[in-house]
């Protein structure tokens, strides 16, 4: 089992739908939470960052942190084709700069 | 702008060469690493550098090396002795101990062997 799974999609969504993308963890440790965005030949650019459980909003992004169950989310309000990219979720241990990544979802919005 | 910059954009290398690809960052980051990004295989660290003229290696460090000798710079070189090279590379940096929220990417570099 790897220590974080993430579904890799494709995830395809109408134009203005909300998006939900979902990875989960084996390790209890990992305190610090990172969803990065990945445009096609492009490298990754951070997208939300949290700490611990809970939510935190940014413009259409949410990120959400569910320690107990060992999950993270990050939605997407009223998507747009310009959304279209593969989102990767990242993990890293209190005390380490090391992030665990996921394998990444991609997401196309149509139009 | 500060950023990174990963040179060439795309690479071949023959069977037997070794390649090196250019990293450089102004962001005046203290660390710095190299990932691999395969199809369906997410990023997996070969080297990291938390200071000048120091690395370590990281999850699938054989076949390459790298150099850290000054704070703005990271090489990577790709030698005969990786069996399998082609990929996309992707240079990061980051400011140490800030739990790798800092972590900022160059724009990849892909290597292809002919």
């Amino acid at each position: 089992q790897k220590e974080v799974e993430q579904d890799p999609g494709p995830l395809s969504v109408p134009e203005g739908a909300i998006v939900s993308l979902n990875c989960t963890y084996s390790n209890s440790a990992f305190q610090y939470f990172m969803w990065y965005r990945q445009y096609s030949r492009k490298g990754p650019e951070l997208l939300m960052y949290t700490y611990s459980s809970g939510n935190k909003e940014d413009g259409r992004f949410t990120a959400q942190v569910d320690k107990s169950s060992k999950y993270i989310s990050l939605f997407i309000r009223d998507s747009q084709p310009s959304d279209s990219a593969t989102y990767l979720c990242a993990m890293t241990l209190g005390g380490s700069y090391i992030p665990t990544f996921g394998r990444g979802t991609s997401l196309i919005v149509h139009p | 702008d500060g950023g990174i910059t990963q040179s060439p954009k795309y690479l071949f290398r023959k069977e037997g060469q070794n390649v090196t690809l250019s990293c450089e960052q102004n962001l005046n980051h203290d660390a710095m690493y190299w990932y691999r990004q395969d199809p369906g295989q997410g990023l997996r660290l070969i080297y990291y550098s938390q200071i000048v003229n120091d690395f370590q290696k990281g999850d699938i460090a054989e076949g390459y090396s790298v150099s850290r000798e000054k704070k703005e710079s990271f090489p990577l070189t790709v030698t005969s002795a990786q069996k399998n090279p082609t990929a996309f590379y992707l240079c990061a940096s980051s400011i140490e101990g800030l739990g790798g929220s800092g972590y900022t990417f160059g724009s990849g570099t892909r290597l292809t062997v002919v």
